[in-house]
């Protein structure tokens, strides 16, 4: 079974400053993906970036990188200029592919409550 | 383009009661997954519906069911409710096409008294 560990419960950054959220990763799978999710109060998850286990650049996306280490399954977010509005729960995920087809199913780690301080 | 919506928002019910939450997929998606998030924790999958059959489903009871509907909308009913069913529960959709994003919706949040 797939598993997604985030040790960080919470994280502060002072805003315009990067910061790192941790996420590991266990999987006997050779092909998989990996996601960032942000879920602000409000409760819907917004999508932020993937990685699959066979791209060899980690991913980016505006202020949002992926630091992709296979070797070590480590798949850790890195925001860069963190603002205001950054204040969210951050979920890492991981992607299954059953045998049968076509399904798609999430594993999410326990989330990164992160603060960014004025 | 809709995106994913979800209703009701908030929601309360009694031990034992049974509760039904709709899920209306983005436009052009044929998959739609449910997943329970508990306080606290991160979304756990129930099960996901694709072109109106279940196609997997997460360590859930069978008290929990679904339907998929011929235009791709979704519910998710829970039976003989308990204090623990109490969470947000969030309805992601998809296609079968080789795509990796799920779209959330809001969410329903159950509270079980």
């Amino acid at each position: 079974a797939q598993k997604i560990t985030q040790t960080q419960p919470g994280m502060f950054v002072q805003e315009k400053e990067a910061v790192t959220l941790d996420c590991t990763y266990d999987t006997s799978d050779q092909s998989y993906g990996l996601f960032w999710y942000k879920q602000p109060s409000s409760g819907e998850m917004i999508f932020l970036i993937y990685q699959g286990s066979y791209d060899e650049q980690n991913a980016t996306e505006g202020r949002y990188s992926l630091n992709f280490q296979k070797a070590r399954k480590s798949a850790n977010l890195v925001i860069s200029a963190s603002q205001l509005g950054d204040s969210a729960m951050y979920f890492c995920a991981m992607r299954e592919v059953w045998s049968s087809g076509s399904a798609r199913q999430l594993t999410f780690g326990s989330g990164t409550q992160l603060t960014v301080l004025p | 383009e809709t995106g994913v919506t979800q209703s009701p928002t908030h929601l309360i019910k009694t031990r034992g009661q049974q509760v039904t939450l709709r899920c209306s997929s983005q436009s052009g998606h044929n998959t739609v997954s449910w997943y329970q998030q508990a306080l606290g924790q991160g979304p756990q999958f129930i099960f996901q519906y694709y072109r109106e059959e279940e196609n997997g489903r997460g360590n859930f009871p069978p008290r929990f069911s679904g339907l998929q509907f011929p235009n791709y909308s979704s519910e998710l009913n829970v039976n003989a409710l308990e204090l623990d069913d109490s969470a947000l529960y969030l309805c992601a959709s998809s296609t079968d096409t080789d795509t990796y994003e799920q779209y959330f919706g809001p969410g329903t949040r159950l509270t079980v008294t």
